[in-house]
């Protein structure tokens, strides 16, 4: 079935670093890719998504390409704020149901 | 717009009793989705209506839980004869099924503790 593997956390970085979280899929089919966020205390929020081979999803600094060849969707940030902590989940769609399949999370922690 | 509610946002029961949830979805979203989140995994999907309909569940849907959208608004979600392993966090999600991709919006969550 179909599934999703992210990096485990937590990730912890300073403020301004570089940020990279790693996410591969398995999927029949061509499936949608999305990266939710998950701030304390609140429920999941979308941050970006890609919905074929090759887009590129960006929001609030963030990017990740779709990567078929490889099966990957990484998270992407070029300089990270403190208030960007939060729990990161890679998702899939596939099918018509638009329901995701979720990975297990990754946890950042960003120091000033 | 006030977002996606849930009630009550923690409940803690012991076991074998029955718990009820309530979801206020977003008010012009049609469809209405649960899923169970345990601690380090991510959401995973139990149901969803769209409009009063229920139109799929998961196999992790036991006989012990049933989902109602009476009047394709608000939903509940009744876990009879609760087992500890039904501690989770219940999170409720809508969308609109006209939107580009169908965004789902999330809500809070009821966080469940079962003793």
């Amino acid at each position: 079935g179909d599934s999703v593997t992210q990096m485990e956390g937590p990730v912890t970085l300073s403020e301004e670093a570089f940020l990279t979280i790693n996410c591969t899929y398995t999927a029949t089919g061509y499936p949608s890719l999305f990266w939710y966020v998950q701030y304390p205390g609140e429920g999941l929020q979308l941050l970006l998504k890609a919905t074929k081979a090759d887009d590129k999803g960006s929001n609030k600094g963030f990017e990740a390409t779709y990567r078929k060849e490889t099966t990957s969707f990484h998270l992407e940030k070029g300089s990270v704020q403190v208030s960007d902590s939060a729990v990161y989940f890679c998702a899939l769609g596939a099918g018509g149901s638009y329901i995701p399949t979720f990975g297990r999370g990754t946890s950042l922690i960003v120091h000033p | 717009d006030t977002g996606v509610s849930q009630n009550p946002r923690h409940k803690i029961t012991k076991r074998g009793q029955n718990v009820t949830f309530r979801c206020d979805p977003i008010s012009e979203h049609n469809r209405l989705y649960w899923y169970r989140q345990t601690l380090g995994q991510g959401p995973e999907f139990l149901t969803y209506f769209q409009n009063e309909a229920q139109l799929e569940k998961s196999r992790l849907l036991s006989d012990r839980f049933s989902a109602e959208r009476p009047k394709g608004s608000f939903s509940t979600l009744e876990i009879q004869r609760t087992e500890q392993g039904d501690s989770a966090m219940y999170l409720c999600a809508s969308s609109f099924s006209r939107s580009s991709y169908n965004e789902q919006f999330f809500g809070p969550g009821t966080r469940l503790t079962v003793l």
